[in-house]
């Protein structure tokens, strides 16, 4: 079975870092690209970029440039979306979705507050 | 980008059809074959529902279709049943991004 398995909720506090991950598996990692979603509280999806895990060619949305992070082990089929100074606002859910978004990882629940 | 433009909301009583538009711009939706639609549950991770305008993933019912016509797209969902009740988000290539729409609730009456 495809599928893509996210990291566990996380708390932070602003200006710390977090790193989650998304790992791939019953198909060839390298093959397909990985896209991060956000989902902020109660609002809609937000692009956020994507990464291929073949040679780690990114590309980010100009809302989100700068901010965050994409990085990929493929030696053991993962996928990160990392911070390295959170803010309150980045408070929502971030998903992991296989290029096409065909196959969507469960989602992992960020929490930013003091 | 700009998010594509959704209605907010959309209703429809078992067995009749709705229709959720999807505007964007020549750079995106008009620009590009490659729009999908996706369903979300409350709480649940979304589910590509079409992809390239009108093609259906394996195991998404015919019920869900999908075109285009300039630079807006439609979702329509015939014979509604009460598990179509969900938010529904078209998203479009735009150059070398994807943007995604504002989304809309379809409530089953």
């Amino acid at each position: 079975e495809v599928q893509l398995v996210q990291s566990g909720a996380e708390v932070k506090k602003p200006g710390e870092s977090l790193r989650i991950s998304c790992k791939g598996s019953g198909y060839n990692f390298t093959t397909y690209w990985i896209t991060w979603v956000r989902q902020m509280p109660g609002k809609g999806l937000e692009w956020m970029g994507r990464i291929d895990p073949s040679d780690s060619y990114t590309r980010y949305s100009p809302s989100f440039q700068g901010h965050v992070t994409l990085s990929t082990d493929k030696s053991i089929s993962t996928a990160y979306l990392q911070w390295s100074s959170l803010k309150a606002s980045d408070t929502a859910m971030y998903y992991c979705a296989r290029q096409g978004l065909d196959v969507w990882g469960q989602g992992t629940t960020v929490t930013v507050s003091s | 980008q700009s998010a594509l433009t959704q209605p907010p909301s959309a209703s429809g009583s078992p067995g009749q059809s709705v229709t959720i538009s999807c505007t964007g711009t020549s750079r995106d939706v008009g620009g590009y074959k490659y729009v999908s639609w996706y369903q979300q549950h409350p709480g649940k991770a979304p589910k590509l529902m079409i992809y390239e305008v009108n093609k259906r993933p394996s195991g998404v019912p015919d019920r869900f279709s999908g075109s285009k016509s300039g630079n807006t797209a439609s979702l329509t969902v015939s014979g509604l049943q009460a598990d179509d009740e969900a938010d529904y988000y078209c998203s479009s290539y735009a150059g070398s991004n994807k943007v995604f729409g504002t989304g809309t609730r379809v409530t089953v009456l």
